[in-house]
């Protein structure tokens, strides 16, 4: 069956120090793969697609992922956290054969210590 | 421009009420969709609209009617709610099936 992982429910960071969230996929066909980002309240900003090409893809908000077919993953990191990065996460996938339906994750709640 | 509007922020509404919520984009794409999203969860795919046409009903249950009046603008009709349908309604909209999906910000529905 089609899912996404991402394992962690939350994580906390120092502001300042940088940040990895994980995705994981279970998808036959090849995947289009997507991160966004939801503040509380608000809706979900797209922060980095990747579709083919190269593997390691720069987002908005100095965030980036990275593509890796053998591991199923699809990590999201950022070298710097900063307070306003405080958000839901939500890993998202989808496929030529998906019909518009886009597979998410279950969300990674990130908290910044200050 | 990405932006997805949406109308309005907040509502409150009885279970005998009728209302409407109401998407509008200017990107010129041609599907729109309609979620569903619940405190702490992704969002849940409801319907998608495809040059002006119901392309998917997630088996939603009848009170919740869409509507597309012309390929920038999409409602959302809302009748005999329950309070279980409480949660943030979002649009979103996207060039096609295999293109990122951008998001409105939403409207908080309370139903009481």
């Amino acid at each position: 069956a089609q899912s996404v992982t991402q394992p962690d429910i939350h994580i906390t960071v120092s502001e300042g120090a940088s940040l990895e969230l994980r995705c994981n996929y279970s998808y036959g066909a090849t995947p289009y793969l997507f991160w966004y980002v939801q503040s509380p309240g608000q809706g979900l900003q797209l922060l980095l697609k990747y579709f083919s090409g190269d593997t390691l893809v720069q987002g908005i908000k100095g965030f980036e992922a990275e593509f890796k077919r053998s591991q199923s993953s699809f990590n999201l990191r950022k070298p710097s956290v900063h307070w306003s990065d405080a958000a839901e996460y939500f890993c998202a996938v989808g496929a030529e054969d998906s019909n518009y339906q886009l597979i998410w994750g279950a969300g990674t709640k990130l908290i910044i210590k200050p | 421009d990405t932006e997805v509007t949406q109308t309005p922020k907040h509502l409150v509404m009885g279970m005998t009420n009728k209302k409407s919520l109401k998407c509008e984009q200017h990107m010129g794409h041609r599907a729109m969709y309609w979620y569903k999203q619940k405190a702490k969860k992704p969002p849940e795919l409801m319907f998608v609209y495809s040059y002006e046409k119901l392309s998917i009903n997630e088996s939603v249950p009848s009170r919740f009617s869409p509507e597309c009046p012309n390929s920038s603008l999409l409602n959302l009709h809302l009748h005999a709610l329950q309070p279980e349908d409480s949660a943030l309604y979002l649009c979103a909209s996207s060039q096609g099936r295999n293109y990122e999906q951008y998001f409105g910000p939403g409207t908080r529905l309370t139903v009481t």
